[in-house]
């Protein structure tokens, strides 16, 4: 595709509950990054992957978080437990190979936690 | 830790104006500036990218500039148009070991009045 995309747009939920939120990176990058924008804050880091693995996840949260990229391209974060706090807007961005790599966003998914 | 400062937090303009957005940053030890804009419900467009051993960039109407030992950056933007509302960030990377990482400022949403 011509850019990163990322699904779905939207996503409400109830507290407790699971969800899953995806984003395909664009075609040939390697690098992919995580971060969340609360209201009102800049985004702040969550996690960066380099081919299929987490070179660095240091920015999540808590033990209710987690990211995979199994075959290096489309990556699924999870939240497990959703609370309140967890709303957000989460963005998604790819770089072509190095980590200093100019990063190019997707749209985002907005999160809301019931 | 690096904190990224951007001032003021909301501005509002008439067409035709020129304006001045201010970001600032605690650690000088950085790879380089970006600044972006934010659209609602879409994601983070790169206006210029500033290298550290760069004064300044220019891009049609936008022109930033960067003082990386007094922490300081501007973007400034000539004869703003009502297009131009959107909410703009200011992002730096670090330079050494976690240089893929972006920390963001929390934004100024810039309204330009017909």
């Amino acid at each position: 595709g011509a850019g990163v995309s990322q699904t779905p747009s939207n996503k409400v939920t109830e507290k407790g509950k699971y969800v899953e939120l995806r984003c395909d990176p664009i075609s040939g990058h390697t690098a992919l990054y995580w971060y969340r924008q609360s209201l009102g804050q800049g985004p702040e880091f969550l996690i960066y992957f380099q081919g299929t693995g987490a070179a660095d996840d240091s920015g999540l949260p808590n033990d209710r978080f987690f990211a995979v990229r199994p075959e290096g391209s489309v990556s699924t974060l999870k939240i497990q437990r959703t609370e309140r706090g967890d709303s957000a807007v989460y963005l998604c961005a790819s770089s072509p190979s190095f980590g200093t790599d100019t990063q190019y966003f997707g749209p985002g998914t907005r999160l809301t936690v019931l | 830790k690096q904190e990224v400062t951007q001032i003021p937090a909301a501005l509002s303009v008439p067409e035709g104006e020129n304006l001045v957005l201010n970001c600032s940053f605690t650690d000088s030890a950085i790879y380089n500036l970006q600044w972006f804009r934010q659209d609602p419900g879409k994601g983070l467009t790169s206006l210029l990218l500033i290298q550290s051993s760069q004064r300044e960039q220019t891009s049609g109407r936008l022109n930033a500039s960067l003082d990386k030992s007094s922490g300081r950056s501007t973007l400034y933007i000539a004869a703003s148009q009502p297009g131009d509302s959107a909410t703009y960030l200011c992002a730096v990377r670090q330079s050494g070991g976690s240089n893929y990482k972006l920390t963001f400022g929390k934004g100024t949403l810039l309204t330009v009045n017909p």
